[in-house]
């Protein structure tokens, strides 16, 4: 299985500061159809996860363009370019190249 | 609108099967597929499979062997059953949109004891 590993493991921001997730995986996630299949998702305190990003670097619709992802092969990057009460929770990668799709253990972003 | 709405039993005994459904509105299982994804209490997000917009599934290897999952598109319900379940498996069980889980359900937490 494609390991993916996440870091850190918590983060404690100030509201309007920077954050920046690493998520590496074990393998290219770049399928066959040329496509890499990573994804970001949080889940806030008591909800169901909702997905940030797609492909890698594309917005879901109504998610605000402070979030950012990047990333090639095997090292991703999601970014905040400023902090708001809102964003905390848990922030996961996963993959979907490769059977079985594999999350990331998770990082915890808290408000400081 | 898209929604995504699990049920199931809540409590389930040791060695007995799970039977879970996922009901959607605003989208069509024959032109989308549907994950299972779960997660223990306090604990990270764990895939379990996915059935294709065609009926075909995937499934997590470490628990194929128990796992089933299948569709009424007629009724827009997809269903997960998972025998010989252990303590293990209690869990919050989430449905989704999708093999990129786009959209995702309120879940449902499923514990096993006796």
């Amino acid at each position: 299985d494609v390991v993916m590993t996440q870091t850190p493991v918590s983060l404690s921001v100030a509201i309007g500061q920077p954050a920046s997730i690493s998520c590496k995986s074990s393998q290219s996630l770049v399928g066959t159809s040329g496509k890499t299949y990573l994804n970001w998702l949080l889940q806030r305190p008591g909800q169901s996860p909702k997905r940030l990003i797609y492909l890698v670097s594309k917005l879901d619709s109504g998610i605000p363009d402070r979030f950012s992802g990047s990333g090639s092969e095997t090292d991703f990057t999601l970014k905040i370019s400023r902090v708001e009460a809102d964003d905390l929770g848990v922030y996961y990668c996963l993959q979907g190249t490769h059977f079985p799709y594999t999350f990331g253990a998770g990082t915890k972003l808290e408000l400081k | 609108q898209v929604q995504l709405k699990e049920s199931g039993p809540g409590l389930v005994q040791p060695s007995q099967t799970l039977s879970l459904t996922c009901t959607v509105s605003g989208l069509s299982l024959t032109s989308n597929s549907v994950s299972w994804i779960r997660q223990p209490p306090g604990k990270g997000l764990e895939w379990m499979g996915v059935i294709w917009s065609n009926g075909g599934t995937d499934y997590n290897s470490a628990i194929k062997s128990r796992l089933s999952i299948s569709r009424d598109t007629s009724k827009s319900q997809v269903f997960l059953k998972m025998n010989s379940l252990q303590t293990e498996d209690t869990a919050m069980y989430f449905c989704a949109r999708g093999s990129s889980l786009a959209y995702w359900g309120q879940g449902t937490l499923v514990t096993v004891s006796s």
